[in-house]
């Protein structure tokens, strides 16, 4: 495996399920990020991580827990969604916050229906 | 407020049209600008930064350009493999992770 991966790919869940998206990053990077992608709307960043710690928590509600075991490993457990939750959510992963501007690098992406 | 503006918001040209997209921001000073592309059903792939005015990358049939207030993103004589959608992103000077995204642009090329 290359760069960054996602699974699942799709996900279809109930309002009242959990489950969990896994990202897994193949590049070396110490910094993870979770996005939000809706149709049409800029990408909105859920989540940072840099070594581990968690650094951001953009006012995400409660019903989604991020998880960083590690810098090559992100998790994001959901739980109690709604149907607005229904959106492209996309991990990506990064050199190291700091000084320097680095890059990010996206995974596929699951695509999460909540019905 | 920090703000990052494509235009258009969909572009549909002919195989070897050339033409350029664009990007207006608004931030208190420039860390850095990202220009991203993303197929359907894929992540944002990344193309290009930018970090002052007057500066210009190029990478087969893409040429990004940057001044004070926008980006540009010149595409000549486009293929119709170019076709998707074209993301912009700023990073403040006052973050050092944060990025601002557009909301892209959709560049159609026919054949």
């Amino acid at each position: 495996e290359t760069g960054v991966t996602q699974t699942p790919r799709h996900l279809v869940m109930g309002m009242t399920n959990k489950k969990s998206l896994k990202c897994e990053q193949h590049l070396g990077h110490n910094a993870m990020y979770w996005y939000k992608q809706s149709a049409k709307k800029p990408l909105e960043l859920m989540f940072v991580y840099n070594f581990k710690e968690q650094t951001e928590n953009n006012s995400v509600p409660s019903r989604f827990s991020p998880e960083c075991p590690n810098s090559s490993h992100l998790f994001l457990h959901l739980h109690t969604l709604q149907p607005e939750d229904s959106a492209l959510y996309l991990c990506a992963s990064s050199q190291p916050l700091g000084p320097l501007t680095y890059e990010q690098y996206f995974g596929p992406g699951t695509r999460l229906t909540v019905t | 407020e920090d703000q990052v503006t494509q235009s258009p918001e969909a572009l549909r040209l002919q195989e070897g049209e050339s033409s350029s997209l664009n990007c207006s921001y608004t931030v208190s000073g420039l860390r850095g600008l990202f220009w991203y592309r993303q197929d359907p059903g894929k992540g944002p792939e990344f193309l290009f930064t930018l970090y002052s005015a007057g500066e210009e990358k190029e990478k087969e049939r893409l040429k990004a350009t940057l001044t004070k207030k926008e980006s540009f993103l010149h595409i000549t004589a486009p293929k119709p493999e170019d076709s998707a959608t074209y993301l912009c992103a700023v990073q403040d000077q006052d973050s050092n992770y944060q990025l601002i995204w557009g909301a892209g642009t959709k560049l159609i090329i026919k054949p």
